[in-house]
């Protein structure tokens, strides 16, 4: 079982549609990244948090760090925000452990 | 501001051989860290620099090394090179003297190995 869990492993849905993507992890961790990742192979790294919420744009995300749960949410999906998105957690040896990724699909 | 700069973006080598990539990070950052993607495994930590010290190691054998220059810029190294070493490499910056700090990546190496 992996440290770090992301639910869906895909995801496909209809443009404007509100787009959640889970991420659990069953060590102990100080921070999350949110990473999104385009075909080509950049990286971008969306969010990095360790408590609360936090903003941008159409993207929010947010965590629990006693549920060791954090969500990653898209609201107005356009087909641009299709890629593969990672959630990341820095374990309590500073160390980054990252997840499978979903892949997100948005059809105009 | 100019991004990570990773070089060259593409290598194909044969097995037994030893590549050096390299990783010039954003100016002023002082860490730079290393990871290697593939389909099977997904993204895996290598190791992270700062100020020219190995601050942390993730589970890779010992053929995989790395170091970092007085300007920041880092070079990683992959000696006796074997076919599941084919993969993307990635190195990412961040201005951060501590942990948790937010990521800026490089355009990868895809890294070949026949």
């Amino acid at each position: 079982k992996n440290e770090v869990e992301q639910s869906p492993q895909n995801l496909t849905a209809q443009e404007g549609e509100f787009i959640t993507i889970n991420c659990s992890y069953s060590v102990g961790i100080s921070a999350l990244h949110w990473l999104q990742q385009h075909p080509g192979g950049g990286i971008v790294s969306l969010f990095m948090l360790s408590s609360g919420k936090k903003k941008h744009g159409r993207l929010i995300a947010t965590i629990n760090i006693q549920e060791k749960h954090s969500s990653l949410h898209i609201t107005a999906s356009h087909p641009r925000d299709s890629a593969v998105y990672i959630c990341a957690g820095l374990n309590r040896d500073d160390k980054i452990i990252f997840g499978k990724g979903t892949r997100l699909h948005i059809l105009p | 501001k100019a991004g990570v700069t990773q070089t060259p973006r593409y290598l194909i080598k044969t097995r037994g051989q030893q590549v050096t990539l390299s990783c010039s990070p954003i100016s002023g950052h002082r860490s730079v860290s290393w990871y290697q993607q593939t389909p099977g495994q997904g993204l895996q930590f290598l190791f992270e620099y700062f100020s020219e010290t190995q601050r942390n190691k993730g589970n890779f054998p010992g053929r995989f090394s790395g170091r970092q220059f007085s300007n920041s810029r880092s070079e990683m190294n992959v000696s006796t090179l074997e076919l599941g070493d084919s993969a993307l490499y990635l190195c990412a910056s961040s201005s951060s003297d501590g942990a948790g700090e937010k990521l800026f990546f490089g355009s990868g190496t895809q890294l070949s190995v026949l």
